[in-house]
């Protein structure tokens, strides 16, 4: 089955600095590549998607899906105090409905 | 417009009761899908649905799950005879139709004592 691995967290940085979250995943198909954030007691939104070869953008993220090694890193060249959150990597196979997360990464960014 | 809502917010329930969580998708939605949401852990796939297609049940735990959603709008998540293990968030999503981008409630917070 389908499977998504992220950075262990916890994470906690300075503001301004910068930020990479790890995702890597195994699926048999092809597939859409998405990374959710989830803020303190909010519900989990979507930040951004991407199908495979294509960098997306959002609030100052980026993720670029590399097809050779099932990588769909995020990245934040500077980080805020509000981008403190727990971000999730997930898939999406072509002709499936269903999303197959990862465990998350806390995010903590501090003054 | 009005997003997903879930009730109740909250629950406290004893084990071995059973109980009931509700979600509204948003309206026009013909998707609605359950996850599970446990301490430490990522999102788990419950079960979906698609207009008035069969639903995929493929990740429900056990038998003492089980779901259904009437009229294609209003979908309802039973848990019988709670066990502690059950508890977790339990979110619902609603999308425009099957893999358009899923749209989150606030979830349901399940403490089973």
């Amino acid at each position: 089955g389908d499977s998504v691995t992220q950075t262990e967290g916890p994470v906690t940085l300075p503001e301004r600095a910068a930020l990479t979250l790890n995702c890597t995943y195994q699926s048999s198909y092809s597939t859409f590549l998405f990374w959710y954030v989830q803020y303190l007691n909010k519900e989990p939104e979507l930040l951004l998607k991407s199908s495979e070869n294509q960098e997306t953008d959002s609030r100052g993220f980026q993720a670029s899906p590399i097809k050779s090694d099932s990588s769909f890193h995020l990245e934040k060249p500077s980080v805020q105090l509000s981008d403190s959150a727990v971000y999730y990597c997930a898939l999406r196979d072509r002709g499936d409905y269903k999303l197959s997360f990862g465990a998350g990464t806390t995010v903590t960014v501090r003054a | 417009g009005a997003g997903v809502s879930q009730s109740p917010s909250n629950k406290v329930t004893e084990k071995g009761k059973d109980v009931e969580l509700r979600c509204d998708p948003i309206s026009g939605h013909t998707a609605l899908y359950w996850y599970r949401q446990s301490l430490g852990q990522g999102l788990e796939f419950l079960i979906y649905f698609q207009g008035n297609s069969a639903p995929d049940k493929s990740g429900l735990p056990s038998d003492r799950f089980s779901a259904e959603r009437t009229g294609g709008s209003v979908s309802t998540l039973t848990i019988q005879r709670t066990q502690q293990e059950d508890s977790a968030v339990y979110l619902c999503a609603s999308s425009l139709s099957g893999g358009d981008t899923q749209y989150f409630g606030p979830g349901t917070r399940l403490t089973v004592l």
